[in-house]
């Protein structure tokens, strides 16, 4: 069964501070897709990456980063010199082909920067 | 704005009672799908369309139906409504299901049962 594990509930930083946010998932495909999304308090849901298990590099964009790692099934993210902006619910989530592309989140990592 | 839109945004009723709540997808996307969003539950994937025929089911009560119409959009039936149904109610599309795209997001319907 596939599954996405956020076992931060909520981080709390000062702004400026760096934060991580950890994900590791489960699953016996070879073929899936691993995103990142972002809820900010107005409720929506935000896209911000997407990786395939064939790609392992890392990526930066602005002051996030993400850490792609298929040896520990990890797809963890930061965000570099946080602002208050930043604060917000952020999820990751697995898809993979069988299954029509449906995403399965995590239960979400709340940040919260405070000024 | 991700192009996906969901009416209504706010909704309060009753238990026991029938709402509808509709989901337009972004233009040329033939997916559609359905997410609940509850405290206990975090986001539950309910049912997914593809061009007019349901691709994949989740864990949607039998109390719940919807369909996508050869127009593309989509609507999701919650009946006999119970408190616990309250919720925030996701619509997404995508492209291809295939393709392992991302998925673009309404800004979604809050559903109130009181």
């Amino acid at each position: 069964a596939q599954k996405v594990t956020q076992a931060q509930t909520e981080i709390s930083v000062v702004e400026k501070e760096d934060v991580t946010l950890d994900c590791v998932y489960e699953t016996r495909d070879t073929t899936y897709y691993l995103f990142w999304y972002k809820q900010p308090p107005s409720g929506e849901l935000v896209f911000l990456i997407r990786r395939n298990s064939f790609d392992e590099q890392n990526e930066i964009s602005g002051r996030y980063s993400w850490n792609f790692q298929k040896s520990t099934s990890s797809f963890n993210f930061t965000i570099t010199a946080s602002q208050v902006v930043d604060s917000a619910v952020y999820f990751c989530a697995l898809s993979y082909k069988a299954a029509g592309n449906k995403l399965t989140f995590g239960g979400g990592t709340r940040v919260l920067v405070k000024p | 704005d991700s192009g996906v839109t969901q009416t209504p945004k706010h909704l309060i009723t009753a238990t026991g009672q029938r709402v509808t709540l509709r989901c337009s997808p972004r233009s040329g996307d033939l997916s559609v799908y359905w997410y609940q969003q509850s405290l206990d539950q975090g986001l539950q994937f309910l049912i997914q369309y593809y061009n007019g025929e349901e691709r994949a089911k989740g864990n949607i009560l039998e109390r719940f139906s919807a369909q996508q119409f050869p127009d593309l959009h989509s609507e999701l039936n919650l009946s006999s409504l119970e408190l616990g149904d309250s919720a925030l109610y996701f619509c997404a599309s995508s492209v291809d299901p295939q393709a392992g795209g991302e998925l673009f997001f309404g800004e979604g319907s809050r559903l109130t049962v009181l």
